[in-house]
Order: C-alpha cells, then structure tokens, then sequence
C-alpha cells in the first residue's frame, strides 16, 4: 500500500540555519504530495502541496520538488526562524482515494 | 473567513461514558474526514463521507461511530471510550475526489478519558 516515511526527529537548529526535512514515499501511479505543520495544541495547517512530477511547492520561504525519479519530496528552507518550531508533516494522496497518507511526522525546535 | 470549526477544544469524559465531538465546515466541501492522532504520532484516518456516502477504515473500532446529518456537520461518538482512546481528534474536509485537492484541517478536540 501507499506510505510516507520521513526523517526521525527532534531536529534542533540555531535561528537563520538552513533546513531539510527528508520525505520519501511509495505509491503507485502518481499521487499528489503535501506538507502539513502542526504548530503545539493545534490542527494540521497545509504548508505546500506539489501535485505532478518536478513541481515544486513553496510557501512562507520553504519549498519542496516532486521528484518521481527517487520517489521524495524533501522540505527545505533557506533560513529558519523560531517561528518555524512545530512538527512537519509530509503526506500523499493517491489518485484512487480521498484521504491522506501521513508520514510519522517531524519534531523542528529552533533555537535564538 | 470559510472554516473547519471543532467543538470542544479540549473534552473529559469519564472511562465507558458515551461522548460525541462535532465538526463544522463553512467550506461547502463534500467529503469531510476523522483522524485520530496521538502523542507524537502521525493522525491515523477513523472514516470518512463522501457526500452521504459512510466510509469505515478497516481497522477502526466498532467503538467509534459517525454521524453526518448534512453537508456542513459530521459528528464523532465514541460509545464506551477507554484510557486508549486518550487522542487529539482532527476533523478534515475535502472538495472531491484527485489527487490535486488538499485537505483542510480543523484544530482538534483534545479528548482525555479519566
């Protein structure tokens, strides 16, 4: 079946570091691709979605590439601030069905 | 602003007593979602609706049930809830089915079983 498998966390950075957040996936055909963060006691908030092969998704300075070749969806962001503390989520939606695919999830704590 | 709204945020109940969580969407959207996640976990899918159209995931509880009277609401109950059921529980709506509609999420109901 189709799953995600992410990077295990916690990932600690110091303010203005640079991030990458590992996502890879396994689906058949060509599913759409999403990341989601959680900010602490909160619902899941779409960050950036890439829905074919080479897109690339961005948002509030992070950028993922759907890249099919190895089959991942990496999150990165030049410059992370301590606002960006919260868990990410990458997760895929198949062309079958409606409802999303989670990976585990990945704890960011961005320090001062 | 077009919404997912949970209510409550936060919910007790007391170990086997019935609760229910609801969900409200302004978004018109026709597929609407139940998650549950817990402690540093991915949100696992309970079932969705598509339309009226009732969808059970395999491996969920006969403990959990769903209720969506109309387009907007969609209730969760819970008949007998134990410690285990201890969860965030995040609504979420959808437009249709493709792969190119994301969901939108709701911010949870913290559900804690004493």
């Amino acid at each position: 079946g189709d799953s995600v498998t992410q990077m295990e966390g916690p990932v600690t950075l110091s303010e203005e570091a640079f991030l990458t957040i590992n996502c890879t996936y396994t689906a058949t055909g060509y599913p759409s691709l999403f990341w989601y963060v959680q900010y602490p006691g909160e619902g899941l908030q779409l960050l950036l979605k890439a829905t074919k092969a080479d897109d690339k998704g961005s948002n509030k300075g992070f950028e993922a590439t759907y890249r099919k070749e190895t089959t991942s969806f990496h999150l990165e962001k030049g410059s992370v601030q301590v606002s960006d503390s919260a868990v990410y989520f990458c997760a895929l939606r198949s062309n079958s069905g409606y409802a999303l695919n989670f990976g585990k999830g990945t704890s960011l704590l961005v320090t001062p | 602003d077009a919404m997912v709204i949970q209510n409550p945020r936060y919910q007790v109940t007391q170990f086997g007593k019935p609760v229910t969580l609801s969900c409200s969407q302004t978004l018109n959207h026709n597929v609407m979602y139940w998650y549950q996640q817990k402690s540093s976990q991915a949100p696992k899918l309970l079932f969705h609706y598509y339309d009226k159209d009732f969808n059970n995931e395999a491996d969920t509880p006969d403990n959990f049930q769903s209720r969506r009277p109309n387009t907007s609401f969609c209730f969760l109950d819970i008949r007998s809830p134990g410690l285990g059921d201890a969860a965030m529980y995040l609504c979420a709506t959808s437009s249709n089915r493709g792969g190119n509609t994301e969901a939108f999420f709701g911010q949870g109901t913290r559900l804690t079983v004493v």
